[in-house]
């Protein structure tokens, strides 16, 4: 079956860096994206990895290894209004999303 | 800048009612996506137009679920009836091919509330 894993909850400090890790076994891969989500709102598109290593975007960044079937979000210099919710999907061999629970960052003072 | 429109953004309904939902993709996006999401968990897809032609539509429950993009471009989707399982946020996205390097953008979604 395909399957993709993220932890359920993170804690982090405002002005800290915090990393998301996601592992993922699908039946094939065309490309890993990572949405944003704030409780009750609709997803947002965040990042788009297809090839090996790290795209940075701003205070965010993400990263992937596909040997590994495995990816992480890296958030800089976190912010009160980045608490939300982090959502992993990959593209399959059918070109179907499968997305993972996501994880619920909470970030304190 | 182009967005996802979806309305309502609230509905509240009592079992065995009818209800609808509708959705506008982004200008020029031939691909257009439901999903139902339930509280922390990811979303779930319902069904997938290319253009008017349905893709995808082997996860929606076709005994009560029905969708249609008739001209290519808005969609609706119904339930009747509604159950109390079905009380979730329905989600409409759209891209522009549905190949692999396309990115689905999100409408704000339907809160469903089935008493």
């Amino acid at each position: 079956g395909q399957n993709i894993d993220q932890p359920t909850e993170m804690t982090a400090t405002e002005g800290a860096i915090v990393q998301i890790n996601c592992t993922y076994q699908t039946s094939g891969f065309n490309g890993l994206f990572w949405y944003q989500q704030h409780a009750g709102e609709a997803p947002t598109f965040l990042s788009y990895n297809v090839l090996d290593g790290l795209e940075e975007k701003g205070r965010f960044s993400s990263f992937l290894s596909r040997s590994k079937g495995y990816s992480y979000l890296l958030l800089k210099e976190l912010q009160m209004k980045d608490s939300a919710s982090y959502l992993c999907a990959v593209r399959d061999s059918n070109y179907q999303l499968i997305w993972g629970a996501g994880t619920k960052l909470i970030i304190k003072p | 800048e182009a967005e996802v429109a979806q309305s309502p953004r609230y509905k509240i309904t009592e079992k065995s009612q009818a209800v609808a939902f509708w959705c506008d993709p982004i200008s020029g996006h031939a691909t257009l996506y439901w999903y139902r999401q339930i509280l922390g968990q990811g979303p779930e897809l319902l069904v997938q137009f290319q253009d008017e032609s349905v893709v995808d539509d082997s996860q929606l429950p076709k005994d009560r679920f029905s969708a249609e993009r008739l001209k290519g471009v808005d969609s609706t989707l119904k339930i009747q009836p509604a159950e109390l399982g079905d009380s979730a946020m329905y989600l409409c996205a759209s891209s522009s091919t549905g190949l692999s390097t396309d990115t689905q953008y999100f409408g704000p979604g339907t809160r469903l509330t089935v008493l």
